[in-house]
């Protein structure tokens, strides 16, 4: 158990609606990231933050994505108007202060758009 | 910019026989370099990571990772698998020195062990 929680585990939403998601690390995570891992993928960086700042987040990511970390602590990750290539699983990762500091991921939670 | 490859989507062995996963990474500057395993219907598990004290790693599990930067390798292996080998595993690079960076997976690798 690495100490990160995401919630909720499984969302099924319909095409065209919003979804939110929550991570909370453990506190001695001051940077928290966000990926995106689809069947037979590995994880996709989408975004990254060194406490309440977000410093980089992917080309990749549409419009349609957006994080925050109020307060450095939890996160949410929101997409709007879904899209049925949304539907993936999407992880959260905590890492500490250290340069060579690993992840450590939550389970994640597994988006399906129908 | 780091970039990884994992050689092999899929990989058989049998139980009791060596496991060899392979990774090579690229990278402008000395790399961080990590294996992580996942494990079905669970969260990725770090099973080692390289952050040049030792250019063999020993992780969890009896696995173990050899840095060889001539090869721009790290190969990640385990003398004798076991059943509970069967998972997918990760490899993943960030630049070292730069606390900022952020950290690039490979493919993966879907370990397979025979009976």
């Amino acid at each position: 158990d690495t100490g990160v929680s995401q919630n909720p585990r499984h969302k099924i939403t319909k095409r065209g609606q919003n979804v939110t998601f929550r991570c909370d690390p453990i506190s001695e995570h001051n940077r928290l990231y966000w990926y995106r891992q689809t069947l037979g993928q590995g994880p996709e960086f989408l975004t990254y933050f060194q406490n309440e700042a977000q410093l980089e987040k992917s080309r990749l990511l549409s419009d349609r994505f957006s994080a925050e970390r109020p307060k450095g602590s939890f996160s949410t990750l929101e997409i709007q108007r879904t899209e049925q290539g949304d539907s993936a699983m999407y992880l959260c990762a905590g890492r500490g202060e250290s340069p060579n500091s690993p992840l450590h991921f939550g389970n994640g939670t597994r988006l399906t758009v129908t | 910019a780091q970039s990884v490859t994992q050689l092999g989507s899929h990989v058989s062995v049998s139980e009791g026989a060596l496991v060899l996963l392979r990774c090579n990474y690229s990278s402008s500057v000395p790399p961080y370099l990590f294996w992580y395993v996942q494990y079905p219907n669970q969260g990725l598990q770090l099973l080692l990571k390289y952050t040049s004290a030792a250019t063999l790693v020993k992780g969890i599990n009896g696995f173990e990772a050899e840095f060889k930067k001539s090869e721009t390798s790290f190969h990640l292996t385990k003398p004798s698998a076991h059943m509970s080998d069967a998972a997918e595993y990760f490899c993943a690079v960030s630049a070292s020195g730069n606390r900022d960076d952020k950290i690039i997976f490979g493919k993966g690798t879907r370990l397979h062990i025979l009976p």
